[in-house]
């Protein structure tokens, strides 16, 4: 019963390709984020959506695109791979968008990306 | 830019005595501070809360102290046990609802 769950686990490819982490939670939350742990190992938000609206986007690049068909999916859509990117990438969910002392986020397992 | 520090990248404690993993924050702002606990190959989880208007709270073995003065907290685990080896990630929230996280301390708990 697995709450939060992205695909693939792992993904190793070529600099300059197209592509795609999936990401579904079970947990009937309306928010749900994809956060971005790099090389030093901090732990960095990308994007929030909540109820497939689009609420925090922090600094990324264009070449990321999230896409939320419903609440309970978020997918992250990466154009033109660079060396940069190689990180581990974790989806996220919670109740709602509002930081709350009862409702933390649940996170995925991560998708370890390596470019190559 | 480091809102959120832990300083400290591991630790290594005793099996059944107190771990106490610290964290430093610099936003004023910040009014909401979590731990999370990660073991490798999968996600962090959520562990334990305060809000800025307490200075401590406690749950089981776990209890998070807040010194709003010294921007600091801290988590103390007692007694601690083998599966609490993992990574903890101290994070804070302002009201924009972002969470910040530290880059986290590796615990190791020795037999």
């Amino acid at each position: 019963d697995t709450a939060v769950s992205q695909t693939p686990k792992y993904l190793v490819t070529q600099m300059g390709n197209d592509k795609s982490i999936k990401c579904e939670q079970n947990l009937g939350h309306d928010t749900m984020y994809w956060y971005k742990q790099d090389s030093k190992k901090f732990l960095k938000i990308m994007f929030s959506y909540n109820n497939k609206e689009l609420i925090i986007n922090e600094t990324v690049p264009n070449r990321f695109s999230p896409k939320s068909p419903d609440k309970a999916h978020l997918n992250l859509h990466i154009n033109s791979l660079e060396l940069g990117d190689s990180a581990v990438y974790f989806c996220a969910s919670s109740q709602s968008h509002r930081v709350s002392r009862d409702q933390p986020q649940h996170f995925g397992d991560g998708t370890r990306l390596s470019i190559l | 830019d480091q809102q959120v520090k832990q300083n400290s990248p591991s630790l290594s404690v005793q099996e059944g005595r107190i771990s106490i993993l610290n964290c430093d924050y610099t936003n004023s702002m910040f009014d909401y501070f979590l731990w999370y606990k990660k073991y490798p190959a999968e996600g962090p989880t959520f562990l334990i809360s305060i809000s800025s208007i307490k200075d401590k709270n406690e749950d089981g073995r776990f209890t998070v102290f807040l010194n709003k003065s010294a921007k600091h907290l801290s988590l103390h685990i007692v007694p601690s046990q083998p599966g609490d080896s993992a990574v903890y990630f101290c994070a804070a929230s302002a009201r924009d609802d972002k969470i910040i996280f530290g880059k986290g301390t590796r615990l190791h708990i020795l037999p």
